[in-house]
């Protein structure tokens, strides 16, 4: 079935700066991808999600890119700020039932 | 701001006990996701729906997991027996469709089996 992997596991940055968490899968029939946003006690927030024909997605201060030849797809905080402090996780459709395959998490820190 | 609704946030039970736990879709969508994400922020998928037929359950739901999706009443997982390895944060997700839209996430509940 699908692998995911995704690193780092920890990233601590200064507001604003850059941060970028990068994914990895296995199934090149991967139709999309996504990228949530978990807080502490909280569930899961979807930043943004990109299907399979899309190489580049930004939206309010984020940027997805999809390399399908590579299989990878990274997730860069343009500037990011200590809201941003977070878990974050990719996930990718696997299967015909949307059932999706998440990543390990990256635990990212914002720093003042 | 999740719109998909599940309660309790929070569940405590002794073990052989039962565990039950509500979620309310977002309004319009018709398919039904349930997760459980261990301590070490592992995903592992349960069950899904569309309406009231169930898609896909992995084996262990098949046992001690029982979930449905009633029409016009809330979703519900219900574990019949708690056991320790059971303490986790249990996801419900609902989405438009089965294929091409990201499911959007509820709160979860937090299971704790002492």
């Amino acid at each position: 079935g699908e692998q995911v992997e995704q690193r780092p596991p920890h990233l601590s940055v200064r507001e604003g700066d850059s941060a970028i968490i990068i994914c990895t899968y296995t199934d090149s029939a991967t139709a999309y991808f996504s990228w949530y946003k978990q807080e502490a006690g909280a569930g899961l927030q979807l930043l943004m999600s990109v299907l399979s024909n899309v190489d580049r997605k930004e939206e309010q201060g984020l940027t997805v890119l999809l390399n399908k030849k590579d299989k990878r797809l990274s997730l860069n905080l343009t500037a990011a700020h200590p809201g941003d402090s977070a878990v974050y996780f990719c996930a990718v459709k696997s299967g015909s039932f949307n059932k999706l395959t998440f990543g390990a998490g990256t635990r990212l820190a914002v720093c003042p | 701001n999740s719109k998909v609704i599940q309660t309790p946030r929070y569940l405590v039970k002794g073990q052989g006990q039962k565990a039950k736990m509500r979620c309310i879709p977002e309004k319009g969508h018709p398919v039904v996701f349930w997760y459980q994400q261990n301590k070490n922020n592992e995903f592992k998928f349960l069950i899904n729906f569309q309406n009231q037929e169930v898609l896909q359950q992995i084996d262990m739901t098949e046992k001690r997991f029982s979930a449905e999706c009633p029409s016009n009443s809330p979703c519900s997982l219900e574990i019949q027996s708690s056991e320790a390895g059971d303490s986790a944060l249990y996801l419900c997700a609902s989405s438009l469709s089965r294929g091409g839209q990201a499911p959007l996430f509820g709160e979860g509940t937090r299971l704790s089996v002492l």
